[in-house]
């Protein structure tokens, strides 16, 4: 079955560095991949996705990710982190257009001034 | 578009009773997803539906929980007789079949507490 891992549970990083939050997957093709962000109290929010073609995605708020076949992972990155970043992340996939989506465990990001 | 509408944004009743929440997928959108999400599991997937048909329920917990679709614009998740484990946050998300466009947009959540 289909999985996705997100090694990280939580990761604090100071306001203005770089960030890369790690995804990996298990699936035997390539899937549809994706990033949400969840805002406390909030409903989740699509940073960005990948179905096929260029392996680094553009996302919104300055997200990108890069598609690994051979590593199966879909790392999500961002040059310079800003304190309106603190949230959680999740990664997900689908197998086809029609499945469900299935989530990662999420990663809890903390911005430090 | 107003994006996925849920209802209501908290719920809190005693163990026993019936809950129903409600929601509102957009318009157009052929799919609808159930998830919930606690500490503990995450983000569960317990049903979806394409074309207002349910396709895998296999992550309902129980027979306390059941889910109808009766339109295209309208579906509800109920519980019944709740109890404190039910506790959660509960989204509903929306999205087109197939296409580019196949991302799930998320409502806001019901945040259910059963005391």
């Amino acid at each position: 079955a289909q999985s996705v891992t997100q090694p990280d549970i939580h990761i604090t990083v100071s306001e203005g560095a770089s960030l890369e939050l790690r995804c990996n997957y298990s699936y035997g093709a390539t899937p549809y991949l994706f990033w949400y962000v969840q805002s406390p109290g909030q409903g989740l929010q699509l940073l960005l996705k990948y179905f096929s073609g260029d392996t680094l995605v553009q996302g919104i708020k300055g997200f990108e990710a890069e598609f690994k076949r051979s590593q199966s992972s879909f790392n999500l990155r961002k040059p310079s982190v800003h304190w309106s970043d603190a949230a959680e992340y999740f990664c997900a996939l689908k197998k086809t257009s029609y499945d469900k989506v299935i989530f990662g465990p999420g990663t809890s990001l903390s911005v430090i001034p | 578009d107003a994006g996925v509408i849920q209802s209501p944004r908290h719920e809190v009743t005693e163990m026993g009773q019936e809950v129903t929440l409600r929601c509102k997928p957009i318009s157009g959108h052929n799919s609808l997803f159930w998830y919930r999400q606690t500490m503990m599991r995450g983000l569960e997937l317990l049903i979806y539906f394409n074309n207002n048909v349910p396709i895998d329920d296999s992550g309902m917990p129980e027979d306390r929980f059941s889910a109808k679709m009766p339109n295209a614009s309208f579906s509800t998740l109920k519980i019944q007789p709740s109890e404190p484990r039910d506790s959660a946050v509960y989204f509903c998300a929306s999205s087109l079949p197939s296409g580019v466009y196949t991302e799930a947009f998320f409502g806001q959540g019901t945040r259910l507490t059963v005391v």
